[in-house]
């Protein structure tokens, strides 16, 4: 079955500070992997995807990820945290079917606090 | 790009009421939607697939008797928590998408049941 972990469940790093977050999924064919943003009491914002090809992958707001199949890993990063990247990321995987993919497993996301 | 409107945002009742969310593709047509509950700090977990014009797929342990879903055009799905009781208080989110382009969600729902 596939499976996501995402091993950090907290994350503190300084205000212009790089950040990495951790994405480990289970899956035996090649995955679909999207990287997801969630701010309190609100729905979930696409970071970026990998379906193919290049394996990193620019998001919106700065963010990037590599694809590394040999590690099973998507993990996201950005250069230069700023404050207002404060939030839930989740990391997922489309379980693929004919023509795309359908339902996404999520992992347990990883909270992001920002020190000025 | 895809939007995903969903309404109620907030929605507090009483127990053993039923409480409706509707989810809305405003610039596309969604054959599938998906429904999701995420428990304070906790993540999405995906309780049933929504599929225009027939049943929908529940997952394992979702009770589809509670939770009703309707699916009857190209861009509404609906979810009904019938008989609603405090431990279905959650956050409520849907999704949709075209093919194997990335799910749009909504801003999700939270359901509060005194």
């Amino acid at each position: 079955a596939q499976s996501v972990t995402q091993p950090d469940i907290h994350i503190t790093v300084s205000e212009g500070a790089s950040l990495e977050l951790r994405c480990n999924y289970s899956y035996g064919a090649t995955p679909y992997l999207f990287w997801y943003v969630q701010s309190p009491g609100q729905g979930l914002q696409l970071l970026l995807k990998y379906f193919s090809g290049d394996t990193l992958v620019q998001g919106i707001k700065g963010f990037e990820a590599e694809f590394k199949r040999s590690q099973s890993s998507f993990n996201l990063r950005k250069p230069s945290v700023h404050w207002s990247d404060a939030a839930e990321y989740f990391c997922a995987v489309g379980r693929g079917i004919s023509g795309g993919y359908n339902k996404l497993i999520f992992g347990a996301g990883t909270r992001l606090a920002v020190h000025p | 790009g895809a939007v995903v409107s969903q309404h109620p945002s907030w929605v507090i009742c009483k127990s053993g009421t039923s409480v409706k969310i509707e989810c809305r593709s405003l610039d596309f047509q969604a054959t599938t939607m998906f429904w999701y509950r995420q428990f304070p700090k906790q993540s999405l977990m995906l309780m049933a697939t929504s599929n225009e014009g027939s049943k929908a797929t529940y997952e394992q342990g979702v009770e589809k008797d509670k939770f009703l879903i309707n699916h009857a055009s190209l861009t509404l799905s609906t979810l009904t928590v019938t008989s609603a009781h405090p431990e279905d208080s959650s956050f409520y989110i849907c999704s949709g998408g075209l093919g194997d382009q990335p799910q749009h969600f909504g801003d999700g729902t939270r359901l509060s049941i005194l």
